[in-house]
């Protein structure tokens, strides 16, 4: 079975920090890893997607590693901001579906 | 529309009622998932088309559990005799291209009492 853990399960973190989210996966074989963003009781918005051959990408404030090897994928996000308060799910895809982990819930307070 | 469009937003069924639930996928999109996400959880992979074909159902947890999406287009997810463990908000995903851009639509929630 697949699996995909993502540490810590809940952040909290005053405005202007920088911070790190964890995300490992079982078994190296991977399409693609991506970042979603899900606030609550709306859907998923990709952020970030990285492709097996990649070893990192950015937008903006935001930066995602993936080691294949290591089965690690973390998301940095610099100079956090209130807004950016939601739940961060790393997915791995492949075999045509994704693998979510539970996510992080990250409240930046102001 | 230029998002996933998926309807109703809430549902709230007894124990043994049949509901379905629609998803309007982006236009000209033959990529199609739904997953199911419990309260606090990831969402898990329930069935994926492409096109009108479905061409994974691995992840349908029963037999009550059914997905068509006839012309390609439109999906429903039906689910027969309801129970309370199928509480969860379902999402439906759409894409024109395998494995990038996928776009989920903002669910279903669907509560059985």
């Amino acid at each position: 079975k697949q699996e995909v853990t993502q540490i810590p399960a809940a952040l909290s973190v005053p405005e202007g920090e920088n911070l790190v989210l964890n995300c490992s996966f079982t078994d190296s074989a991977i399409y693609n890893l991506q970042w979603f963003r899900q606030d609550p009781g709306k859907g998923l918005t990709s952020l970030l997607l990285i492709q097996s051959s990649q070893r990192e990408q950015t937008s903006g404030r935001l930066n995602a590693s993936l080691d294949k090897s290591s089965g690690r994928s973390t998301l940095y996000i610099a100079a956090s901001q209130p807004g950016d308060s939601a739940t961060y799910l790393c997915a791995k895809y492949n075999f045509n579906k994704f693998y979510f982990g539970s996510g992080t819930k990250l409240n930046v307070k102001p | 529309g230029a998002g996933v469009s998926q309807s109703p937003r809430y549902k709230v069924a007894k124990r043994g009622q049949d509901v379905a639930l629609r998803c309007d996928p982006i236009s000209g999109h033959v990529s199609l998932f739904w997953y199911q996400q419990a309260l606090g959880q990831g969402p898990e992979f329930l069935t994926y088309f492409q096109n009108e074909a479905q061409l994974d159902k691995s992840g349908l947890p029963s037999d009550r559990f059914f997905a068509e999406r006839p012309e390609g287009s439109v999906s429903t997810l039906k689910i027969q005799r309801t129970q309370q463990e199928d509480s969860a908000v379902y999402l439906c995903a759409s894409s024109s291209r395998v494995g990038y851009g996928y776009t989920f639509g903002s669910g279903t929630r669907l509560t059985v009492v």
